[in-house]
């Protein structure tokens, strides 16, 4: 069966250092990938997706960037966070048409 | 630009109090209509997939039907249990992408 990891589960920054959260998919290849924020009380929006490796692309222009190194791995990074990057960061994953989505169980990022 | 709308925005049940809640969409081309339920500090655990209007799906104590503009997810005698965020999504025409609603979200008082 496929299972989706995303870590760290909670995280605490400093404005201004780097960030890096990594999603990793098991049990399925060549997986659609996506990286959601949830701001509170508000709906899931869109950062990157990606439909294969080194392809990423981005919905919103925004301080972060997304890669893809090898095709069950996604990852979100930042150089230098902002207060407003803080937020819920979820990763999924589906199989492409007529699927949902298959989420991870998310990373709350709080920017001091 | 696909758009979905949920109503209401919180919806507050006492145990036993059976309600719909509503998910309605402007797309071209649906391919699916997809439910989710999400608890606090989690994420979205995946409820239902409709594909065509007049289909119905059930789980337990909810059921969600899925008309040409709308989707309803009926919650019958709900227990506190279900209470969390109740998330609707689209997938249309050749994008891959899910577009979701805000959310309901649905508290239910023992």
């Amino acid at each position: 069966s496929q299972t989706i990891h995303q870590w760290p589960a909670t995280l605490v920054q400093p404005v201004g250092s780097p960030l890096s959260l990594e999603c990793t998919v098991e049990g399925t290849s060549n997986p659609n990938l996506y990286w959601y924020r949830q701001a509170a009380g508000r709906g899931l929006q869109l950062l990157f997706y990606s439909v294969g490796i080194g392809q990423i692309s981005s919905e919103v222009p925004q301080n972060l960037s997304a890669s893809r190194p090898q095709d069950r791995q996604f990852i979100l990074s930042s150089k230098k966070l902002l207060l407003s990057d803080s937020g819920f960061y979820l990763c999924a994953w589906h199989r492409g048409y007529g699927y949902g989505y298959t989420f991870g169980s998310g990373t709350r990022l709080t920017v001091v | 630009e696909d758009q979905v709308t949920q109503s209401p925005e919180a919806l507050r049940l006492q145990e036993g109090e059976s309600s719909s809640l509503n998910c309605s969409y402007t797309v071209s081309g649906l391919r699916g209509l997809f439910w989710y339920r999400q608890d606090p500090g989690k994420g979205p655990e995946f409820l239902f997939t409709l594909y065509s209007a007049g289909e119905e799906k059930e789980k337990e104590r909810l059921k969600a039907t899925l008309t040409k503009k709308e989707s309803f997810l009926h919650i019958t005698a709900p227990k506190p249990e279900d209470s969390a965020t109740y998330l609707c999504a689209v997938q249309a025409g050749n994008d891959y992408k899910l577009s979701f609603g805000a959310g309901t979200t649905v508290t239910v008082r023992a």
